[in-house]
């Protein structure tokens, strides 16, 4: 069964380090989103890629993340400087067009502590 | 602001028993619904989606939609200790010409044997 792939796992970094975080999308899926969510919270939408372009990155703290899906597959998610705050679960997901319908499958995530 | 709600629990419900999950939204135009189980610190995983009003049933899961007063609920039937989870409520909405969605809490379940 196709899966949405993520690395690393979990991340241990100390504040004003940079991070980043790979994701790689079900085969043939246009639309992927990365989300952050906090312990007790629902997922908070951070970027959403229609193949390689940004529709949607209102919530994206642009002062100090980014975020790129060059060729329109896999994405990467970066952090620089990381600060006390960003600890989270970061997680990638995908769906095939970004249509009302559409199931956005999720990554297993990975989880981010910040000393 | 489009919002979804959802009671945070913890919901304790006996084994064997059916569990009630609710949901609201704000929306009045809002058109299909998910329901994600995520289990402590893994990623939402998709039980059933609904677009139409009614029930509509997955083995053990019935989610039932009602737009005119813009709830959502999910039952569990015979419930298992391996249903304890927290179940998140997600509707897809446009923004600025994109389907997105908006999450809910959570609300946290917890089946005693």
């Amino acid at each position: 069964e196709a899966e949405v792939a993520q690395s690393p796992r979990y991340k241990i970094t100390e504040k004003s380090q940079a991070v980043a975080f790979w994701c790689d999308p079900i085969s043939g899926h246009a639309t992927l989103y990365w989300y952050r969510q906090i312990l007790g919270q629902g997922p908070e939408l951070l970027v959403q890629f229609q193949d390689e372009s940004v529709v949607d990155d209102s919530q994206l703290p642009k002062d100090r993340f980014s975020a790129e899906r060059l060729k329109g597959v896999d994405s990467t998610l970066k952090i620089q400087p990381a600060e006390l705050g960003d600890s989270a679960m970061y997680l990638c997901a995908s769906s095939p067009g970004g249509g009302l319908q559409e199931t956005q499958y999720f990554g297993p995530g990975t989880r981010l502590l910040v000393l | 602001q489009k919002e979804v709600e959802q009671n945070s629990g913890p919901l304790s419900v006996p084994e064997g028993a059916i569990a009630s999950l609710n949901c609201t939204y704000s929306d009045r135009g809002s058109q299909s619904f998910f329901w994600y189980r995520q289990y402590s610190g893994k990623s939402p995983e998709l039980i059933m989606f609904i677009y139409s009003n009614g029930d509509k049933e997955d083995g053990r899961f019935t989610a039932q939609l009602n737009k005119a007063s813009q709830y959502v609920s999910l039952l569990i039937r015979d419930s298992q200790p391996s249903d304890s989870a927290t179940y998140l409520c997600a509707v897809n909405e446009i923004m600025d010409s994109n389907y997105q969605l908006i999450w809910g809490a959570g609300t946290k379940l917890i089946i005693k044997p």
